[in-house]
């Protein structure tokens, strides 16, 4: 099983609105990703987790707040998002950062923000 | 940082071979994935070379040449069903074993 699934599929905010996109595995994979895709264009690597620790933070503006509650889980906070956030968000995890293993996608949140 | 190119676009028949390219610059080169990516859905991982050669999955194929910075995806006897974005990622251990993608290339199969 290499499933890795995401909630919502699609979410429409608002600027003020608070909302969380949640993604899950249970694959017991260590290394847990969020990508930005916007239209016609490759994934752009966010935020990565290690063994729930935040390993990289690729310059994401503070209105995206990951967080990694256990091994199973990584949730992406948003919050006063702009329209041009507006984008598929995709997680992605794998057994962890060292050598050999490939990254699993999950289908994507997609995002409007109006 | 890192640059990987590969072709915006290529058209192919059904039944026919086609070959994406991809070439890069990375300065701690561990790993080159291949992905297939249909419009709005999530990549699906095709193929992964770390050590040069070429790798045979069914009718994918992937070759790597470390020292040329370069590799391929070969798609045989194409169907309709392989019209989607290719994407080329390279994993870097000087930063973190994170992959940068490519910018893929769509290929579309005309019957």
């Amino acid at each position: 099983d290499t499933e890795v699934t995401q909630t919502p599929k699609h979410l429409v905010m608002g600027m003020t609105n608070k909302k969380s996109l949640k993604c899950e595995q249970h694959m017991g994979h260590r290394a847990m990703y969020w990508y930005k895709q916007k239209a016609k264009k490759p994934p752009e690597l966010m935020f990565v987790y290690s063994y729930e620790k935040l390993s990289i933070n690729e310059s994401v503006p503070s209105r995206f707040s990951p967080e990694c509650p256990n091994s199973s889980l990584l949730n992406l906070h948003l919050h006063a998002l702009q329209p041009e956030d507006s984008a598929l968000y995709l997680c992605a995890s794998s057994q962890d950062l060292t050598n050999q293993e490939t990254q699993y996608f999950g289908p994507g949140t997609r995002l409007l923000v109006l | 940082g890192q640059n990987i190119d590969q072709p915006t676009e290529m058209t192919a028949t059904e039944g026919a071979i086609v070959q994406i390219n991809c070439t890069y610059q990375t300065s701690g080169f561990n790993g080159l994935f291949w992905y297939q990516q249909h419009a709005g859905e999530a990549p699906t991982f095709l193929s992964y070379n770390v050590l040069d050669g070429l790798e045979e999955k069914g009718r994918f194929s992937s070759f790597l040449s470390r020292s040329k910075g370069y590799s391929y995806l070969l798609l045989k006897e194409l169907q309709m069903k392989d019209s989607a974005s290719y994407l080329c990622a390279v994993r870097d251990k000087a930063a973190g074993n994170k992959l940068t993608f490519g910018g893929g290339t769509r290929v579309l199969v005309k019957p």
